[in-house]
């Protein structure tokens, strides 16, 4: 139990289809992180939110959308995505600047 | 451009063997450096972290930093099968900043 929470760990979904994964994090942090990891490559930094205010948005497709409504909860919004999304989706939190990121399991999508 | 390099391996090391694992890093500022550890399939799961130069242990890991040479790595003593796993290094810089740069991460096996 790392005390970050993603659901679900598994979605198939369609190239039309609309779909939201969900992350919570139960260690009082203040930094909420997406990442994409494709089999075989390194961790892709997506979103950051830093005290529910998102700093980096790393040119991420707009089929790919995120929303932090509070410090505890990480949402990322799925529309009208590509077979190259296909990928574990990880989310992580921190306390502070330097301190370690802690990961969800992911959740594993596959785009049909 | 912050860069960590890694060798992606693998790094095959008998069981009971002293596996070492180095990180170099490009960004001088450094401050905070961290190992993580990713089975297949899973989420990456942070094992040490280290701020200062010099060696920090814990258990059968031991952290080695020496921020001269822009350098880190990670030593595992009495190798065991179950270590074989993916080995990640993340450096963050100074400056507040929440977004760490990974390494491609080294594919440690170790055989009985």
């Amino acid at each position: 139990e790392t005390g970050v929470t993603q659901t679900p760990r598994h979605l198939v979904m369609g190239m039309t289809n609309k779909k939201s994964l969900k992350c919570e994090q139960h260690l009082g942090h203040n930094a909420m992180y997406w990442y994409k990891q494709s089999a075989k490559k390194p961790l892709e930094l997506m979103f950051v939110y830093s005290l529910e205010e998102r700093v980096e948005n790393n040119s991420v497709p707009s089929r790919f959308s995120p929303e932090c409504p509070n410090s505890s909860h990480l949402f990322l919004h799925l529309h009208t995505l590509q077979p190259e999304d296909s990928a574990l989706y990880l989310c992580a939190s921190s306390q502070a600047p330097n301190q370690p990121q802690h990961f969800g399991d992911g959740t594993r999508l596959s785009i049909l | 451009q912050k860069e960590v390099e890694q060798n992606s391996g693998p790094l095959s090391v008998p069981e009971g063997a002293i596996a070492s694992l180095n990180c170099t890093y490009s960004d001088r500022g450094s401050q905070s450096f961290f190992w993580y550890r990713q089975y297949s399939g899973k989420s990456p799961e942070l094992i040490m972290s280290i701020y200062s130069n010099g060696d920090k242990e814990d258990g059968r890991f031991t952290a080695q930093l020496n921020k001269a040479s822009q350098y880190v790595s990670l030593l595992i003593r009495d190798s065991q099968p179950s270590d074989s796993a993916t080995y990640l290094c993340a450096v963050k810089a100074s400056g507040g900043s929440y977004i760490p740069t990974f390494g491609r991460g080294t594919s440690l096996i170790v055989h009985p």
